[in-house]
């Protein structure tokens, strides 16, 4: 099972900042945060990751909790083409499978 | 750099059928990892190859299988198609340098119909 809680949906207004919301309260000392996201019935797009430090990379920021129980993924300007589902995803290091739960449906509304 | 391939993109395939699906990973990466797209559960992992061994399996029947090549390139097969086996299936590959946490970068999928 996932580790991870989302809400189901969220909408944004084009332009503005789109912040995701994932807890993760059972995550352990080595797990890293990641995130994905799917366009409609295409394979999905890694976003970032991280492990204790806020990161930040050409298409988003992520933002953990100094007790690391939860995270916020932030779009700073959100287009229609962000319009997806996201998945945040709790992982242990090395290559051991993504687990994905069901993620958020963001809406970017013109 | 290209991206993850996969071929085909389509099937269609009958019930009692076997099928086979391709996936080139990225230049360099080491690791593929199949997946299992549904409406009904969502994406579920099927197994991990690295240098031409199962690393990790999920929890499916033995219908399914895969292999990995000495190029990294994967096939999985799926024997005796059932309805419900219709799914788009992903493949991801990742470097599998052996320290920290490894990135997978997905391909875009093959969407199987089964009759």
């Amino acid at each position: 099972d996932a580790k991870t809680t989302q809400p189901t949906s969220m909408d944004c207004a084009e332009g503005r900042a789109a912040n995701l919301p994932c807890n993760h309260s059972t995550i352990s000392g080595n797990e890293y945060v990641y995130w994905y996201r799917q366009i409609h019935s295409q394979g999905p797009q890694y976003i970032i990751h991280g492990l204790k430090n806020n990161e930040t990379n050409e298409m988003a920021s992520l933002i953990i909790t100094e007790d690391r129980k939860s995270s916020t993924l932030i779009l700073p300007h959100a287009t229609l083409r962000d319009t997806a589902v996201y998945y945040c995803i709790v992982r242990t290091s090395g290559n051991t499978p993504l687990v994905f739960g069901k993620g958020t449906r963001l809406s970017v509304i013109a | 750099k290209a991206g993850v391939t996969q071929t085909p993109r389509y099937l269609i395939k009958t019930r009692g059928q076997q099928v086979t699906l391709s996936c080139s990973p990225i230049s360099g990466h080491r690791s593929v990892s199949w997946y299992q797209q549904t409406p009904g559960q969502g994406l579920q992992f099927l197994f991990e190859y690295f240098s031409e061994t199962q690393r990790n399996k999920g929890n499916f029947p033995g219908r399914f299988s895969g292999r990995q090549f000495s190029n990294s390139r994967s096939e999985m097969n799926v024997s005796t198609l059932e309805l419900g086996d219709s799914a788009l299936y992903l493949c991801a590959s990742s470097l599998a340098q052996g320290a920290g946490t490894d990135t997978q970068y997905f391909g875009p999928g093959t969407r199987l119909t089964v009759l």
